[in-house]
């Protein structure tokens, strides 16, 4: 059984277009992060969110507790956003279910 | 500003040989973490701190021990290496347990 699932697991856009990588977690939760991790394998945390939306740059991530999801999006997308986009949740003890990943492939 | 820092970068061992992947941190936070992360997987928690002096268990902590004998440092042992230990392997720190996590770069390790 898998705490968290993201959809979907490889996605590939054209430059320019608005992407959106979901994430469905099964745990009640007191705050969702989306890490990002670049081709060279480092992992950055993008955003902790624990209800609406946050914004930063281009990136947009939303969250519904009662629907337990939630979604990031990518708008006007690059081909430097190519990545691995990862959901993350903490559980009541002190870890995290990570979801396995949505590879994002920006075309030129 | 280092943030975490991992070495080394890259390791190939034989089967049954021992070593210590290092994880040092500059921010002064409390919480740090290994992590595994093989394909197809989500990361996996090996061991977890949560201060000096104080470990704990992750998802898949056998084959591996930790210490914590300072707030920067938390190095991961492999007693002795399998193949199955073969993965990439993250560390990572935050203020507190569910904060944002700070990654150190990775180490590549394979098992001969």
């Amino acid at each position: 059984k898998n705490e968290v699932e993201q959809s979907p697991q490889n996605l590939t856009a054209q430059e320019g277009e608005f992407i959106t990588i979901n994430c469905s977690y099964s745990v009640g939760i007191s705050a969702l992060h989306w890490l990002q991790q670049h081709p060279g394998g480092g992992i950055v945390s993008l955003f902790m969110l624990s209800s609406g939306k946050k914004k930063h740059g281009r990136l947009i991530a939303t969250i519904n507790i009662q629907e337990k999801h939630s979604s990031l999006h990518i708008t006007a997308s690059h081909p430097r956003d190519s990545a691995v986009y990862i959901c993350a949740v903490p559980n009541t003890g002190n870890q995290f279910y990570f979801g396995t990943g949505t590879s994002l492939t920006v075309i030129p | 500003n280092a943030g975490v820092t991992q070495t080394p970068k890259f390791q190939v061992l034989k089967t049954g040989q021992s070593m210590t992947l290092q994880c040092a941190q500059d921010m002064n936070h409390e919480y740090m973490s290994w992590y595994r992360q093989d394909p197809g997987m989500g990361l996996r928690l090996i061991h977890y701190s949560v201060g000096a002096g104080i470990t704990d268990q992750g998802e898949v902590p056998n084959g591996y021990n930790v210490s914590r004998s300072t707030t920067e440092d938390f190095p991961l042992r492999l007693l002795s290496a399998a193949p199955s230990q073969t993965s990439v392997y993250f560390c990572a720190s935050s203020w507190g347990r569910r904060e944002p996590q700070h990654f150190g770069d990775g180490t590549r390790l394979s098992i001969l």
